[in-house]
């Protein structure tokens, strides 16, 4: 079954202690992006990466790191997580961003 | 850059009752144009797209049309179902075709 995958769905942490979401597809996709969302203001990119060890910052790429090291891993690093990371996390990919993208299940993120 | 304005939620309709969400747009060049549905503890999944003028797209009973002279992309469905009790996203690409930008959201709840 062609999906994206994340881990893990629900996380609660404390502020500093650095944290790994894992993202993983399996349909061969170059393009990979993570967002988060937020209530009343939609989904924002953070991070996106057009291909293996190509990686670029979205609209809301502070306090965030991400590596391509393969292509059907894209994880999201929160080096030190503060309070206002607390969102909901989805991971997408697409054989092209103009194209349909494909999302993850998302990842619930609080930081106290 | 590239923007998506979508109406206000929540709507509340009886089953079999019409349904219109709006959604206009600002762009340069001609963006791809989607609906993405995101039922309750889920991710978004794409319900519709369109990738130039008056493109029409259609899915599950639910249509929309990309008219370039008003920019907009309305959701319609002649007769909603309980089923369809989610939050409704209108998007397009962005200026680099990097990302999608998203609309805050519509949330649709139906009663039977």
């Amino acid at each position: 079954e062609a999906q994206v995958t994340q881990n893990p769905r629900y996380l609660i942490t404390v502020t500093g202690k650095k944290l790994t979401v894992t993202c993983s597809q399996n349909m061969n996709h170059e393009y990979m992006s993570w967002y988060r969302q937020d209530p009343g203001l939609g989904l924002r990119q953070i991070y996106y990466s057009m291909n293996v060890e190509v990686t670029d910052k979205g609209d809301v790429p502070e306090g965030y790191k991400v590596s391509r090291k393969e292509k059907r891993n894209f994880p999201l690093i929160l080096e030190s997580p503060s309070p206002n990371q607390t969102s909901l996390y989805f991971c997408a990919s697409s054989s092209n961003p103009g194209y349909e993208q494909f999302f993850g299940p998302g990842t619930r993120l609080t930081v106290l | 850059g590239n923007s998506v304005t979508q109406m206000e939620g929540p709507v509340t309709l009886s089953e079999e009752a019409f349904l219109t969400i709006n959604c206009t747009y600002t762009a340069t060049g001609y963006p791809s144009l989607f609906w993405y549905v995101q039922y309750p503890g889920e991710g978004l999944q794409l319900l519709l797209k369109a990738t130039k003028a008056d493109d029409k797209g259609s899915n599950k009973g639910f249509e929309a049309t990309y008219r370039k002279e008003t920019t907009s992309f309305h959701l319609e469905k002649g007769s909603v179902q309980v089923s369809d009790s989610a939050v409704y996203f209108c998007a397009l690409t962005n200026q680099a075709g990097t990302a999608l930008i998203f609309g805050k959201g519509t949330t649709l709840s139906v009663s039977s």
